[in-house]
């Protein structure tokens, strides 16, 4: 069964920091993976998804995420966080053949000025 | 272009009264989901449908109900609403079954008085 851990629900940076949110994995087959963002009062939008090939993968919004098959790992960063990167971020995998999301429990990110 | 439509974004209904949520979406997407996510929590996924053919998880309650009368529509049917429905509702769509993105709409936030 696919699962995913979300390692911290809450980070806070300074504007300007590196962000580093932490997703692992657990899956029986190879997993889709994939990071959301939600605003306040707001729907979940893609940033960015990982099905096969290349294992880093770029995003909208400057943010990035590198597949480590060895470490089950999925972390999402980016190298300079703006105010405007405030909201929940969820990280998901895909339920096999199955195919609904399987979301973590998310991570509230902050960014102090 | 919104392309996952709900309506209306905030619903305020009474305790026991029917209430109606819906979706639309310009996608011409085979599948469509709708999420249960309460504050803080991850979204949780209540059913989908694949064209015509429903899908329940199992542990939806009985009290929810879904129509899609056609691929552009569905819905959402809460018969007695309680205190402990209130919660943000996310209508999702994906082309595919399994190992594809999800467009998700802005939600509806339902709270029950």
């Amino acid at each position: 069964a696919q699962s995913v851990t979300q390692l911290g629900s809450h980070v806070s940076v300074s504007e300007g920091a590196l962000v580093l949110l932490r997703c692992n994995y657990s899956s029986s087959v190879p997993p889709y993976l994939f990071w959301y963002v939600q605003y306040p009062n707001q729907g979940l939008q893609l940033l960015l998804k990982y099905t096969t090939g290349a294992t880093l993968v770029k995003g909208i919004n400057g943010f990035e995420a590198e597949f480590k098959k060895s470490e089950t790992s999925f972390h999402l960063t980016k190298p300079s966080a703006h105010m405007s990167d405030a909201a929940e971020y969820f990280c998901a995998v895909n339920k096999g053949s199955q195919g609904n999301l399987i979301f973590g429990k998310g991570t509230k990110l902050s960014v102090k000025p | 272009d919104a392309m996952v439509i709900q309506n209306p974004r905030y619903q305020v209904t009474q305790f026991g009264k029917p209430v109606t949520l819906s979706c639309s979406q310009t996608l011409n997407h085979n599948v469509m989901y709708w999420y249960q996510q309460k504050s803080s929590q991850a979204p949780k996924l209540l059913f989908h449908y694949y064209d015509k053919d429903f899908n329940n998880e199992a542990d939806t309650p009985d009290n929810f109900q879904s129509r899609r009368p056609n691929t552009s529509f569905c819905f959402l049917d809460i018969r007695s609403p309680g205190l402990g429905d209130a919660a943000m509702y996310l209508c999702a769509t994906s082309s595919a079954w399994g190992n594809t993105e999800a467009f998700f709409g802005q939600g509806t936030r339902l709270t029950v008085v």
